[in-house]
């Protein structure tokens, strides 16, 4: 059982705009910043989101990424085929003094 | 261009450690903090360990907590000394550099070296 809840699945069809949750408590989230990964097995995680809404450089702005109180949420816009990938969201827990991860969210572009 | 090199994976028996390395280039080594994350197999990434900069503040999950230990050195290399190795412990375990704030932002990450604890 992850620390922080996210859905197993979600799907949508090309050009939709899709949300990914991520749930936390005021230990992680409540008081910490949140991160999202973008991940295919295998390969190495691509950083999408940090520091709740900012995008690295070469992120492109269909990914957004926003947070309230103890949740925070990843949106994907204008739905592509290559977006089919696992999603993770992270964030440091002041409690256990460690970095968490959720459990991930499987993307199917439909 | 940044580059982290990952070696030291393997097979290794119940109760048996292993290390691995971590190779850094291309970017001031001392001045990011680092980690490791690992992916068992059908499971989903695992925060194990970070360390700052300098070396001298250390971070542990409480899965490897007592029993891993997270270090680097001035040849640019971080390492992950893993003793007292479990079947649980078999994953595939990713370096990475940290971005920014606390050690949950990476930008850049190792191919990864798959770890296998079986007898």
């Amino acid at each position: 059982q992850s620390v922080l809840t996210q859905p197993p699945s979600a799907s949508g069809t090309p050009g939709q705009r899709v949300t990914i949750s991520c749930s936390g408590s005021s230990s992680n989230i409540g008081s910490n910043t949140v991160n999202w990964y973008q991940y295919l097995p295998r390969t190495a995680p691509k950083l999408l989101i940090y520091s709740n809404n900012q995008r690295p450089s070469g992120v492109p702005d269909r990914f957004s990424g926003s947070k309230s109180g103890t949740s925070a949420s990843l949106a994907i816009s204008g739905l592509q085929s290559e977006d089919e990938a696992d999603y993770y969201c992270a964030a440091w827990d002041d409690s256990l003094n460690g970095g968490v991860f959720g459990g991930g969210t499987k993307l199917t572009v439909l | 261009e940044v580059q982290l090199l990952q070696s030291g994976g393997g097979l290794v028996q119940p109760g048996g450690s292993l290390r691995l390395s971590c190779a850094a280039s291309g970017f001031i080594f001392s001045n990011y903090g680092m980690t490791w994350v690992r992916q068992a197999p059908g499971k989903g990434l695992e925060w194990v360990s970070a360390i700052n900069g300098g070396g001298g503040s250390t971070y542990y999950a409480d899965s490897v907590k007592g029993r891993f230990t997270i270090s680097r050195d001035n040849s640019n290399t971080l390492y992950l000394q893993m003793n007292s190795l479990r079947a649980e412990d078999t994953a595939i375990y990713y370096c990475a550099k940290v971005h920014s704030g606390w050690y949950t932002s990476f930008d850049y990450w190792g191919q990864g070296t798959l770890v296998t604890v079986s007898s």
